[in-house]
């Protein structure tokens, strides 16, 4: 079975804070995205990366960055966390253009 | 643009009865996917389906991709408390890695 791990499940953070989820999978999988969810407002494609190193930007890149360093692991960075970047956080990776296979979700809350 | 619009939004149905969720574009998708995600977790995929016509069946859960491949549904059987969830479309245009939601439907099942 494909495992992708978040490194926390819950957080808290206030706001200015330099904020970092990792995200870590276990099947050498090529692709690998973060999304954003919330009410009323679905799943949005922050960034994505298919391969080391290289990154493209979502549909709501603005006030993040990525790091891909290694194949298995993508980073999401708050470079100065606000309080409309409160929301769930999910990371997933895929081997084929489709079949997304998520993590748990990291409950981000910026006060 | 492509859009995925489900319907209904929400769903409160007893134990054991049936129930189908939509999902709609105007635009063609290489493959369409469901997914499963209880609250607090991450999105599970439940199929993909990439062949207009095509059905699958998983168990009670039955899943059509509509011919023109710009539609489907998901139909539930006998309906029980753990089918309980958020169920979201997401679908793929031709030679993307990108992933379009819809917004989901919420379902309730109520022993």
């Amino acid at each position: 079975d494909v495992k992708v791990t978040q490194s926390s499940r819950y957080l808290v953070k206030r706001t200015g804070e330099k904020v970092f989820l990792e995200c870590v999978q276990d099947m050498d999988h090529e692709n690998m995205f973060w999304y954003r969810q919330d009410p009323g407002l679905g799943l949005r494609l922050i960034y994505f990366s298919y391969d080391v190193k290289m990154k493209e930007k979502g549909d709501i890149p603005e006030g993040y960055s990525v790091s891909r360093e290694k194949k298995e692991r993508f980073s999401l960075i708050l470079e100065s966390a606000s309080t409309n970047q409160t929301s769930m956080y999910l990371c997933a990776s895929s081997l084929t253009p489709y079949e997304q296979y998520f993590g748990p979700g990291t409950r981000l809350t910026v006060t | 643009t492509q859009l995925l619009e489900q319907s209904p939004q929400f769903l409160s149905i007893q134990e054991g009865e049936n129930l189908t969720v939509y999902c709609n574009s105007s635009s063609v998708f290489s493959s369409l996917q469901w997914y499963r995600q209880e609250p607090g977790e991450g999105p599970v995929l439940l199929v993909t389906v990439v062949t207009g016509g095509e059905v699958k069946k998983l168990k009670r859960l039955t899943f059509q991709f509509g011919d023109a491949r710009k539609d489907s549904s998901l139909h539930i059987t006998a309906a029980q408390p753990g089918d309980t969830g958020l169920y979201l479309c997401a679908g793929t245009g031709a030679g993307s890695y990108q992933l379009t939601f819809g917004k989901g439907t919420k379902l309730s099942v109520i022993p």
